[in-house]
């Protein structure tokens, strides 16, 4: 069955550590990728996304994610880490069906 | 408007009344998705649409919940004879066939 999977489930950082968050999926066909970041008491908002070219994407605030396809991964990094980084992030996928699926999150915790 | 619209933005109803939840999506947007995310937890999957037409139903928990999609458009999400395990807040997004997918900003429901 097609998933998503983000292996940390909560971490826990210093201001100015560097970050990398996992996200695999399990689908053979052709995705799209998302991270989207959930700021405490607020709706969901697109970090980044993948759909074609260049595997390493740069997005808002300071994220970048590498998508590489024979490992089935996305993995979204930040080099430093800001207690305003204080959020849950989940890794989304769109399949060529159209159809969204989300990993569980990974909550991180930033203390200053 | 510009972005997905969820109406009502809360909701407090009483064990076994129904409710219902609207989703306007953006204006063209082909795909619609509902979700849901209780206190704590991830997001889950409940439907999506392709039009008017839902290819996966999977996520519904329940025959309680149900949803349609009529003129390609505006979305319902029926919970009927509510229960206090269907306490969250449901989130719809849409998006243009493999483009990014946009949120709207919830609908809390607390069932008392």
């Amino acid at each position: 069955a097609q998933s998503v999977s983000q292996h940390n489930h909560h971490v826990i950082l210093s201001e100015a550590a560097s970050l990398e968050l996992g996200c695999n999926y399990s689908y053979g066909g052709t995705v799209n990728l998302f991270w989207y970041v959930q700021y405490p008491g607020q709706h969901l908002q697109l970090l980044l996304k993948y759909f074609s070219g260049d595997p390493l994407v740069k997005g808002i605030k300071g994220f970048e994610a590498e998508f590489i396809k024979s490992k089935f991964s996305f993995n979204l990094r930040k080099p430093s880490v800001q207690w305003s980084d204080t959020a849950e992030y989940f890794c989304a996928v769109v399949l060529n069906t159209d159809k969204l699926i989300f990993g569980t999150g990974t909550r991180l915790q930033v203390f200053p | 408007g510009a972005g997905v619209s969820q109406s009502p933005s809360n909701k407090v109803t009483e064990k076994g009344k129904d409710v219902e939840l609207r989703c306007d999506p953006i204006s063209g947007h082909t795909a619609l998705y509902w979700y849901r995310q209780s206190l704590g937890q991830g997001l889950e999957f409940l439907i999506y649409f392709q039009g008017n037409s839902a290819p996966d139903k999977s996520g519904l928990p329940s025959d309680r919940f149900s949803a349609e999609r009529t003129g390609g458009s505006v979305s319902t999400l029926t919970i009927q004879r509510t229960q206090q395990e269907d306490s969250a807040v449901y989130l719809c997004a849409s998006s243009l066939t493999g483009y990014t997918i946009y949120f709207g900003e919830g609908s809390w429901l607390t069932v008392v």
